[in-house]
């Protein structure tokens, strides 16, 4: 059973970037045709799609942070990677990454599983 | 504001039945995107009770159930139990943005 596992710094200074890392077991994230997607929650607030990149390395992002973010995939550590800079207190969140079901088209598709979430706080 | 629209509370007693809509358009549901229903628990993270827009993963109980119309869908939960108390969320893809859109959330209490 595929686990995901978010890390990464908790603090992130105004204007920095914040770079999350993903960590997947239990499966190779090169194997198959997926969906890899990093979601955000603001506390008490709902949920937000930051962005994805399918299996064959193209991404797409939610148009109100395209240009600011960039998702990765690092085969030989079998991770996933995001990046998102010129951060602000808006930016600060609970960061799921989360996979979607392989093989099925975008317009069909859904997340899960989830990873657990980290928190990121952006503040000097 | 959220591209799908929830009720943001809905409340039943035990036992009792609720249903709570997600309305979107033309761009995503009503483009034949399924819509997918999560339960959050607080501090956790989203679990699917409902996928393609009427189908439930093993696990979940019957109670819950979904459906699809037009540019809407609706998630049903019949005998309400103490434990049903979430943040509920649908989510689906939009053609417009090449994404995935969510609810901005319903809120169920048992009261």
């Amino acid at each position: 059973q595929v686990h995901l596992q978010e890390s990464g710094p908790g603090l992130v200074n105004p204007s920095q970037t914040l770079s999350l890392t993903c960590t997947v077991s239990g499966g190779s994230i090169s194997s198959g045709s997926y969906y890899w997607s990093w979601i955000r929650q603001p506390a008490g607030r709902g949920l937000e799609w930051v962005g994805h990149i399918y299996s064959t390395g193209s991404t797409n992002s939610n148009p109100s942070l395209k240009s600011r973010v960039t998702i990765s995939l690092d085969t030989s550590k079998n991770q996933l990677s995001l990046k998102l800079i010129s951060v602000t207190a808006a930016d600060t969140a609970v960061y799921f990454c989360a996979r979607a079901q392989m093989g099925i088209p975008a317009l069909l598709n859904w997340f899960d599983p989830w990873g657990q979430g980290t928190l990121v706080t952006v503040s000097s | 504001q959220s591209v799908l629209t929830q009720p943001p509370s809905v409340s039943g007693a035990p036992e009792q039945r609720v249903t709570i809509s997600c309305t979107g358009s033309r761009s995503n549901i009503g483009a034949g995107s399924d819509v997918h229903w999560y339960q959050q628990l607080p501090g956790a993270a989203p679990k699917v009770v409902i996928y393609g827009s009427n189908w439930r993963p093993s696990g979940v109980p019957d109670r819950f159930s979904g459906s699809k119309s037009g540019t809407s869908a609706s998630l049903a939960i019949t005998g309400l139990q103490a434990d049903d108390e979430a943040d509920y969320y649908c989510l689906s893809y939009d053609t417009s943005l090449s994404g995935w859109v969510f609810g901005g959330g319903t809120k169920l209490t048992v009261l």
